[in-house]
């Protein structure tokens, strides 16, 4: 069992947006503002697209956006490309000094 | 460009050991904390552990603790990896990453351990 909590999927026709959830506590999530994101295609690393909840890396399409209430942080996904059905992962570091991943969500593009 | 290029992964035994190594180049080694991360085939990703830029600082995940061992040379841009007694569910795609300064990590490609006899 993951310490943060994701959907296990998400599906959306292209063009439109999808909002991917990430659960925690307020010893993760709701403690810190260091929440990222991760896109994952099958056989790849990991590549990181949201850091600090809602900050982009140079690079990444503004198509992407994060935001975080409480416990719960979110990727926002709009305008939706079939290249971007993948695996998406969230983390956060927590109380403990560790950091922690979701279990992850894979996104279908219809 | 950041690059890490992880090597060492293979098939050990229940109980053996492996060293797993993590080249890196294309930015200043020593200014960063290192990270490791795992991933078991078909499953979400999993926090390893992670070592401060001057190795005075480490930390790890409860289901490693006392059997891993976190290392650097900043001499050689290289991160390490020691396990020890290791298990089957050790296997996985074991990959290095850069730590930036809020927690978030840069990627190298992986290299897969398996524990199987």
């Amino acid at each position: 069992q993951s310490a943060l909590t994701q959907p296990a999927s998400v599906s959306g026709s292209p063009g439109q947006s999808i909002t991917i959830s990430c659960t925690g506590t307020s010893s993760d999530v709701g403690g810190y503002n260091y929440v990222s994101w991760y896109q994952q295609h099958p056989g790849k690393a990991p590549k990181l697209m949201i850091y600090d909840v809602s900050n982009r890396p140079s690079g990444v399409s503004n198509r992407f956006s994060g935001s975080k209430s409480g416990n719960t942080a979110s990727l926002t996904i709009s305008g939706l490309q079939a290249e971007d059905e993948a695996d998406y992962y969230c983390s956060s570091y927590t109380s403990s000094s560790t950091l922690e991943f979701g279990g992850g969500t894979k996104l279908t593009v219809l | 460009q950041v690059q890490l290029v992880e090597s060492g992964g293979g098939l050990v035994k229940p109980g053996g050991s492996l060293r797993l190594s993590c080249a890196a180049s294309g930015f200043t080694f020593s200014d960063y904390y290192m990270s490791w991360i795992r991933q078991a085939p078909g499953k979400g990703l999993e926090w390893v552990s992670y070592i401060s830029s001057s190795s005075s600082y480490t930390n790890y995940a409860d289901s490693v603790k006392g059997r891993f061992t976190i290392s650097r040379d900043n001499a050689k841009n290289s991160l390490y990896l020691q396990m020890n007694s290791l298990r089957a569910e050790d296997t996985a795609v074991y990959y290095c990453a850069r730590v930036n300064g809020d927690y978030d990590l840069i990627w190298g490609q992986g290299t897969l351990v398996t524990v199987s006899s």
